[in-house]
Order: structure tokens, then sequence, then C-alpha cells
């Protein structure tokens, strides 16, 4: 089963605009983590954060985290064309339970 | 450091056939972890390891499936007597966690390889 779930499914911006895409997810979680996939590749790690914190900051990535609202959102600034690609929200549920992921969010910047 | 090596990167095998697929994790990580993704999913949970250790594995991991990390060092994924429900991308994780304990991770990041595709005929 998948514990989170992105928002929009996909997206399509222009170049230079910022993209924002949601997670929801639905058990008490020790740390929320970002990851971005392009097209039949592997998953490249953008970010952690733990469930103690609320905003996190990556050069154009800015990532927050509402406990009381089960969420997360993860904001690209200034998007560029190289960063289309899936991106999805994975997390460490309390107890023991492995990584657990969403099925992404695919996004599209045009040029 | 090279990162997480998975090969062969794809194998197109047919139905009944066995397939093996082998996975070096990043020195010294002793965590392994065997995650499955099909298209437009995402990944999902097979199986773990902490060290040699088999900690926990998937429901999604059925009689078929056997996975080995015999020193702690590289992990391989047997799947015997191959469908074509099981084509997908096995993706291959691996982190190191400080302490012990229960916990499958402690918030540390998990690193992904490439993935091994399989396509099954």
């Amino acid at each position: 089963s998948q514990q989170g779930e992105e928002d929009p499914q996909a997206l399509s911006i222009q170049e230079g605009e910022n993209a924002t895409m949601n997670c929801s997810y639905k058990t008490s979680i020790n740390n929320l983590q970002w990851y971005r996939q392009n097209s039949g590749r592997g998953l490249v790690h953008l970010i952690l954060i733990r469930s103690n914190e609320r905003e996190k900051h990556s050069g154009r990535l800015r990532v927050t985290l509402d406990t009381s609202k089960k969420s997360s959102s993860l904001l690209i600034t200034a998007s560029r064309a190289a960063d289309t690609a899936s991106y999805f929200c994975a997390t460490d549920a309390k107890g023991n339970t492995p990584l657990v992921f969403g099925k992404g969010t695919r996004l599209s910047v045009i040029a | 450091d090279t990162g997480v090596s998975q090969n062969p990167r794809h194998k197109i095998t047919k139905r009944g056939q066995n397939v093996t697929f082998r996975c070096d994790p990043i020195s010294e990580h002793n965590r392994l972890y065997w995650y499955r993704q099909t298209l437009g999913q995402g990944p999902e949970f097979l199986t773990y390891f902490q060290n040699e250790a088999q900690l926990e594995k998937s429901r999604l991991l059925s009689d078929r499936f056997s996975a080995e990390r015999p020193k702690g060092s590289f992990s391989t994924l047997e799947i015997q007597r191959t469908e074509q429900g099981d084509s997908a991308m096995y993706l291959c994780a691996s982190s190191q966690e400080r302490g012990t304990g229960g916990l499958l991770t402690s918030g540390n990041t998990i690193y992904f390889g490439e993935g091994s595709w399989l396509t099954v005929v």
C-alpha cells in the first residue's frame, strides 16, 4: 500500500515559473523525503525533512511540512527544462515500517 | 565512492525462466533495500537487510522471490519461474543507519541505484 499521495498527478509549466507539488500521508512519521526520477532512471534524493521541522531549503528547492495536516509541499523556483521529471514523496513512518512512496507528480517544464 | 550499483540494467527473459539481479551498495552502508516499480507507480518495498540479516519481507515478495546478502555487502535478488506480471524495474537502495534498535529507518538518506529493468515475454 502507498502511504503518500502526491498532487497534482501531472504538472506542465513554462521555464522560469515556479512548480509546487503537494504530498499527503496517513500516519505519523519520523521524516519525509522528496526524490526525483528521470524517465527510466533511478531515484535521486532531493531533501529530507524531519517531523520536528517545518521548512527546509536546498538551492531552488523549498520543502514545507505540516504534521497537523499530514502534508508536505515541494516548491521548485525558477524552473528549468532539466527539472522535467517525476517527483515522489516518501515517508518514514513511526514504528517498524519501510520508506513508503507515493505515486508521484510528473512535472514537465517547457522551454 | 561510486554510489549504488545494479546489474544487469536490462534483462529480457522468457516466462518460466529464472533471473538474478545484483546490487552493490555504497561502501560501508549497513542497510540495503529492494523495491519494485511499475510504470506510472511509485516504488514498492520488497525487502531489506541490516548487514547480512534479512529483517523484513513484503507480502509482494512471493515464494518465487529470494534475496540474499551473504557477507553484508552486495545483495542478489532472484526470481524463479518468472511470470509476465514480474515485469518491472527492480530498485536497490542503501543507507547507513546509526545506532541499534528495531526501527527500519532513523532519518538517514536512502540512496538508490539506477535500477534493473525486467521484461518477461
